[in-house]
């Protein structure tokens, strides 16, 4: 079993509909790092959180250290908002070092 | 703003080649990483290097060695390339428990 799983795998959604992409983690972490990647293979930081909510524009991350689990949710969802999206938990055995590990990601395609 | 640049987008390189991958960050960050990704695998630490001329071994470190003589540069070394090293490679970046910024990825084809 993966210390970082994600769900879906795999997401179809239409322009506008809000989106929710799921991650739990098995480890103690220091925090939790949501990233995108657009085809062409450029990683971005989209959140690092390690307690509650945070939001950037459309893009609401939360987590709950109790049950382990961290959403991430995208609001009134665009086609460029298609993308691979990846959990990373940073492990807090891990140290100063911030090695992470990641979920397989989640392949979302918004369509028009 | 942040940049962490990889030498080369595209690399096609003969099996039994040495290849060279070089990362430069531009913010002083005191940790390097070089990942591969794979299809259903994600990514995955080979090596990483927390100052220079330290490193440790990722999680699949065989194969492969690092060299980082400046803070700003970390190099993946392919010793002899083979078809199976094939795949993404993606280096990053980061100051002790920050958030980690990436280059833009080099796709190798080992033929």
């Amino acid at each position: 079993k993966n210390e970082v799983e994600q769900s879906p795998q795999n997401l179809t959604a239409q322009e506008g509909e809000f989106i929710t992409i799921n991650c739990s983690y098995s480890v103690g972490i220091s925090a939790l790092h949501w990233l995108q990647q657009h085809p062409g293979g450029g990683i971005v930081s989209l959140f690092m959180l390690s307690s509650g909510k945070k939001k950037h524009g459309r893009l609401i991350a939360t987590i709950n250290i109790q049950e382990k689990h961290s959403s991430l949710h995208i609001t009134a969802s665009h086609p460029r908002d298609s993308a691979v999206y990846i959990c990373a938990a940073a492990p807090n055995y891990g140290g100063a070092t911030n090695k992470l590990i990641f979920g397989t990601g989640t392949l979302l395609a918004v369509q028009p | 703003d942040v940049k962490v640049t990889q030498s080369s987008r595209y690399l096609v390189k003969r099996t039994g080649e040495k290849v060279f991958l070089e990362c430069v960050q531009d913010m002083d960050h005191e940790n390097m990483f070089w990942y591969r990704q794979d299809p259903g695998l994600g990514l995955r630490l080979i090596y990483f290097s927390y100052d220079v001329k330290m490193k440790e071994k990722g999680d699949i470190p065989e194969g492969y060695s690092v060299s980082r003589e400046k803070k700003e540069r970390f190099s993946l070394i392919l010793e002899s390339a083979s078809t199976n090293q094939t795949s993404m490679y993606l280096c990053a970046s980061s100051f002790e428990y920050t958030e980690a910024f990436f280059g833009q990825g080099t796709r190798l084809t080992v033929v």
